[in-house]
């Protein structure tokens, strides 16, 4: 049962274009969220984050917005960079738990 | 600091064999995980250890066993390996479950 969804499996945008990966969870009991980076061969790499207190978290060209109400989140970067390909994966944590719920990823692809 | 190291980086075993997945870490990180990441898949919880002596089973502990008997190392044991066990396997660890560092893996291929 798949608690956090990244439904976009790829996504292509030109340099210097904005990217918007998205993601939804299930869980009303999570209320950390995550998202990290992973490039080819290597371990995913942590990005940005938002807890559920605030629907806004910024980070140089990488933003983090959270609707509760909609249990969705997304994550803009802007201006995306040829450097930004890679794996993206949205996780999701509830106080108290144990673990991260990751999603299956969405592979962005930023083209010169 | 070398962070999270896992070895080897690479394996291929035959379906019934054994093997023991390396992870070690210098951050005296209390917390350690192992995930395993299938083709188009996310990251599920194999197991988890909040600290030396404690291990307990994440999503899929099946087929796995562990080990904590150092804050540095997190072995991870395949007995009996099967096909179904053909993925990539990351260790992680951190000071809490929200801060989570990853070793860059290891590929393993059951045949």
């Amino acid at each position: 049962d798949q608690q956090v969804k990244q439904n976009s499996p790829s996504l292509s945008v030109q340099e210097g274009r904005i990217s918007i990966l998205n993601c939804d969870y299930t869980n009303s009991m999570f209320d950390y969220f995550l998202w990290y980076k992973k490039y080819p061969a290597e371990g995913p790499t942590f990005l940005i984050s938002i807890s559920s207190i605030k629907d806004k978290n910024e980070d140089g060209r990488f933003t983090v917005f959270l609707n509760k109400s909609a249990k969705h989140l997304s994550l803009h970067i802007v201006p995306s960079q040829p450097g930004d390909s890679a794996v993206y994966f949205c996780a999701a944590s509830a106080h108290s738990g144990y673990a991260l719920n990751f999603g299956k990823g969405t592979s962005l692809l930023v083209t010169p | 600091n070398a962070g999270v190291t896992q070895t080897p980086k690479f394996r291929i075993l035959k379906i019934g064999q054994s093997m023991t997945l390396q992870c070690a870490q210098d951050m005296n990180h209390n917390y350690m995980y192992w995930y395993r990441q299938d083709p188009g898949m996310g990251l599920k919880l194999i197991y988890y250890s909040v600290g030396a002596g404690i291990t307990d089973k994440g999503e899929v502990p099946n087929g796995y066993n562990v080990s904590r008997s150092t804050t540095e190392d997190f072995p991870l044991r395949l007995e009996l390996a099967a096909p179904s066990q053909t993925s990539v396997y990351f260790c992680a660890s951190g000071r809490d479950v929200l801060e989570q560092y990853f070793g860059p893996g290891t590929r393993l291929t059951v045949t």
